[in-house]
């Protein structure tokens, strides 16, 4: 089993469409990301969090320490949000690297 | 500032060939973090530095694999010789010190192709 898990593997909404993607995790962490890959490009760091909720725009990330569980949610999709999303978890103590969701691909049809 | 800067941005070379792949992480960063994208597998950490120093190579994939950061601006990744099975895309990312959050930033990143 992965120790982090994302949820859908591939999602197709139509614009507007309110957007949920899911990451579990089995292993204590220190701080999770999510980072988003267009076609292509970079990658580009949405969030970093390690409690509550934040929010930037129409994006909005929550986590739950004590279920191991967070979720980007995406609100007013648009076909410009198309793109892979990735979940990643730092974990604890002193170390230092990302160990990655294996992402959710996300279309947003016009 | 600049952001993390990778070169090449697109490599193309034949097997057996070196290859050697640079990044800038952003200044004032202390950690050096070199991933590799594959379909098939992901995103793979390859090694990472702390304040220059090579903390977990784990990750390399074999002896054809060597990193190295001479100074706290610049990072090399060199395949040698390099096979059809290294294609993928390399990222680079840097990050704050402990204690200063531990937001992450990645490069652009460099797609080699070995044919």
């Amino acid at each position: 089993k992965n120790e982090v898990e994302q949820s859908p593997q591939n999602l197709t909404a139509q614009e507007g469409e309110f957007i949920t993607i899911n990451c579990s995790y089995s292993v204590g962490i220190s701080a999770l990301h999510w980072l988003q890959q267009h076609p292509g490009g970079g990658i580009v760091s949405l969030f970093m969090l390690s409690s509550g909720k934040k929010k930037h725009g129409r994006l909005i990330a929550t986590i739950n320490i004590q279920e191991k569980h967070s979720s980007l949610h995406i609100t007013a999709s648009h076909p410009r949000d198309s793109a892979v999303y990735i979940c990643a978890v730092l974990r604890g103590g002193s170390a230092r690297q990302l160990t990655f969701g294996s992402g959710t691909q996300l279309t947003v049809l016009p | 500032d600049a952001g993390v800067i990778q070169s090449p941005r697109h490599e193309v070379t034949e097997m057996g060939q070196e290859v050697t792949l640079r990044c800038k992480p952003i200044s004032g960063h202390n950690s050096l973090f070199w991933y590799r994208q594959t379909m098939m597998r992901g995103l793979e950490l390859l090694i990472y530095f702390n304040n220059n120093v090579p903390i977990d190579d784990s990750g390399m994939p074999e002896d054809r694999f060597s990193a190295k950061m001479p100074n706290a601006s610049f990072s090399t990744l060199k395949i040698q010789p390099s096979e059809p099975r290294d294609s993928a895309v390399y990222f680079c990312a840097s990050s704050r010190p402990l204690g200063g959050g531990v937001g992450y930033t990645f490069g652009s990143g460099t797609r080699l192709t070995v044919v």
